[in-house]
């Protein structure tokens, strides 16, 4: 079974460039997740969307990031004017369902670079 | 406010056990976990242990939770230099929905 998948791997930009990175989640994964995780520190949620809806985007700086999950299954998650302090990478996980019991699968990440 | 928390650097000898330790301020979660992520790889699930427990014991791996003093830790018993990795301590926050992970610990081996 394929795991998360996550494009592209890496991505250096300019300043003030636009970027998207795309996500596919485990197949029958209801629950979809963005996180984006800084050198040297943990994973933060960006996003968390169950199905097609955005059920917790109190993360997401909403001025420049924008996220979506058409039919609920992949999702992209987009920056635009990227700045120098998005540097970072930028994680997909998934899960079956949020019960009390959450194991989240996690894709390779996406690795940001904002010149 | 939500924040778990832990040590950066553990170094150890290959061999010996790697304890890795943790504390975390939800008092009301109901899952901890503790994820591993090797280089240029996302997090792995390593292990679980559900709030009404003090122990859970898998191979190698024991999870000792104190939940009076918000502590959790993580024994890796005869560390292999496989088991060089960074390692994340995570909480269950409103109903498990949400998990906040620590900084991490990175686990270093030596021969």
């Amino acid at each position: 079974e394929a795991g998360v998948v996550q494009s592209p791997r890496y991505k250096i930009i300019e300043k003030k460039q636009p970027v998207a990175f795309w996500c596919n989640p485990i197949s029958g994964h209801n629950t979809l997740y963005w996180y984006r995780q800084n050198l040297g520190q943990g994973p933060e949620l960006l996003i968390r969307y169950e199905n097609e809806e955005a059920v917790d985007d109190s993360q997401l700086p909403k001025d420049r990031f924008s996220a979506e999950r058409l039919k609920g299954v992949d999702s992209t998650l987009k920056i635009q004017p990227a700045e120098l302090g998005d540097s970072a990478v930028y994680l997909c996980a998934s899960s079956y369902r949020t019960g009390y019991y959450n194991e989240q699968f996690f894709g390779p990440g996406t690795r940001l670079t904002v010149l | 406010g939500e924040d778990v928390e832990q040590s950066l650097f553990l170094s150890v000898r290959e061999g010996d056990s790697s304890v890795i330790n943790c504390t975390y301020t939800d008092s009301s979660s109901t899952y901890l976990y503790w994820y591993k992520q090797e280089p240029g790889a996302g997090l792995q699930l390593l292990t679980y242990i559900f709030s009404n427990m003090d122990m859970k014991q898998d191979q190698r791996l024991t999870v000792l939770l104190n939940k009076k003093d918000k502590h959790l830790s993580l024994r890796i018993a005869d560390t292999q230099t496989g088991d060089s990795a960074i390692y994340f301590c995570a909480e269950s926050i409103g109903g498990a929905s949400k998990i906040i992970f620590g900084s991490g610990t990175r686990l270093s081996i030596r021969p």
